[in-house]
């Protein structure tokens, strides 16, 4: 079974650029999350989606960073302009649904590194 | 909110040795707890995790952790440490009464396994 697929890896912008990342889950998980991780932190969690809608963006800075998952498939997350602040990896991870008193396992991408000079 | 602390950014230990890896959570009901394991370059692998069943939670590679309520703690042990275990361990925490399933992640601890 495939796991989930991140692209660019690697990724270095200066500031005020625009940048975006892709995420294609495992197929079949309708649950779908982006996290930030900042060096030397653990991971943040930015938006999570369930199919199409939106469940959590609590913590997503709604100013600078969207995020879309319009098939309810893969979902890209954009930063538009960077800041030096936003250098972290950004990991994209799904499970297969989100439902109460239940957990299913979040599988990981690899994650893309961006790099804000 | 919910929160988990690592006590220790950095753990060293020799190869053969007991690895020890603290995690203390902060809920106000038991919550759903996780370890996690990130080799460099590389996304997060689920080790173990407890919900709300056996308080000893045995997962991949020999780990282990065992759930206490009175001491709020979930520490990750492994009797003996192979120098393919040296990584960054997350421990994280999830409130099973929200929907969502939301990992709330602890800052992790490098594991250092000497030769």
């Amino acid at each position: 079974e495939a796991g989930v697929a991140q692209s660019p890896r690697y990724k270095i912008i200066e500031k005020r650029q625009s940048v975006a990342f892709w995420c294609n889950p495992i197929s079949g998980h309708a649950t779908l999350y982006w996290y930030q991780q900042i060096l030397g932190q653990g991971p943040k969690l930015l938006i999570q989606f369930q199919n199409n809608g939106v469940v959590d963006d609590s913590q997503l800075p709604k100013d600078r960073f969207s995020a879309e998952r319009l098939k309810g498939v893969d979902s890209t997350l954009k930063i538009q302009p960077a800041k030096l602040e936003d250098s972290a990896v950004y990991l994209c991870a799904s499970s297969l649904r989100t439902e109460v008193l239940s957990y299913n396992e979040q599988f990981f991408g690899p994650g893309t590194r961006l790099t804000v000079l | 909110a919910q929160s988990v602390t690592q006590l220790g950014s950095h753990v060293s230990v020799s190869e053969g040795a007991l690895v020890l890896l603290r995690c203390n959570y902060s809920s106000s009901v038991p919550p759903y707890l996780f370890w996690y394991v990130q080799y460099p370059n590389q996304g997060l692998q689920l080790l173990l995790k407890y919900t709300s069943a056996a308080t000893l939670v045995k997962g991949i590679n020999g780990f282990e952790a065992e759930f206490k309520k009175s001491e709020t703690s979930f520490h990750l042990t492994k009797p003996s440490a192979h120098m393919s275990d040296a990584a960054e361990y997350f421990c994280a925490v999830s409130a099973p009464w929200s929907y969502g399933n939301k990992l709330v992640f602890g800052a992790g601890t490098i594991l250092r396994v000497k030769s």
